[in-house]
């Protein structure tokens, strides 16, 4: 287990609504991303923050959009639903491990748009 | 730019067989290269890293090796369980450029049947 938390587990949307999916980093860890996992795929970046800034971007458009606060945890925000939004949301909080920085992903969010 | 590439599955095995799923990458710069596994219904778990060239990740029971000379990180075990059916990904962390975010492949499915 990371110690990376995610909420809500499951979650089902209407096409055009909003939603907010949450995250609480791992102690300690101050870098949180974001990546989006369709169904049979790997995961692909959303966006990552450090220290409360957007720190890089994935190919994702602007109605993605994400907070860190500064505890560290963070939300990603999804505007105008589409039916290709339905997918796995990974939130990743980064460490060091043996001298290397590495992400520890949480277990996820399953996010279903009808 | 990165990009990761796994071999196709599913792989299917019997137990205590031997295992290889292939990974090759394109990189600029100097990646450091991991293996994820996510079993069914759960988030990606780290398997092993490495971070330069010779370098052997090892965890498990799993090995893999950093080969730069063909670009590759192939995930090896000796003797799989029926526990070690998951889907497998490589991925890397392109260290000599913007180094935030990691690129993944599109995962093999493993079945160890017992």
């Amino acid at each position: 287990e990371t110690g990376v938390t995610q909420s809500p587990t499951h979650l089902i949307k209407t096409r055009g609504q909003q939603v907010t999916l949450r995250c609480s980093s791992q102690s300690g860890h101050n870098t949180v991303s974001w990546y989006q996992q369709a169904l049979g795929q790997g995961p692909q970046f959303i966006f990552q923050y450090y220290r409360e800034e957007e720190n890089g971007r994935g190919n994702f458009p602007p109605r993605f959009s994400g907070l860190q606060f500064p505890n560290y945890s963070s939300e990603l925000n999804v505007n105008a639903l589409e039916l290709d939004d339905s997918a796995l949301y990974l939130c990743a909080s980064t460490g060091s491990a043996g001298g290397m920085e590495t992400q520890y992903f949480g277990p996820g969010t399953r996010l279903l748009v009808l | 730019g990165n990009s990761v590439t796994q071999m196709e599955g599913p792989v299917t095995l019997s137990e205590e067989a031997f295992l290889t799923i292939n990974c090759t990458y394109t990189a600029t710069g100097y990646p450091s290269l991991f293996w994820y596994v996510q079993y069914p219904g759960e988030g990606l778990q780290l398997l092993l890293k490495a971070t330069k060239a010779d370098d052997k990740g090892s965890n498990k029971g799993f090995e893999a090796t950093y080969r730069k000379e063909t670009t590759s990180f192939h995930l090896e075990k000796g003797s799989v369980q029926v526990s070690d059916s998951a889907v497998y990904f490589c991925a890397l962390i392109n260290r000599g450029g913007s180094n935030y975010k990691l690129t993944f492949g599109k995962g093999t499915l493993l079945t160890v049947n017992p």
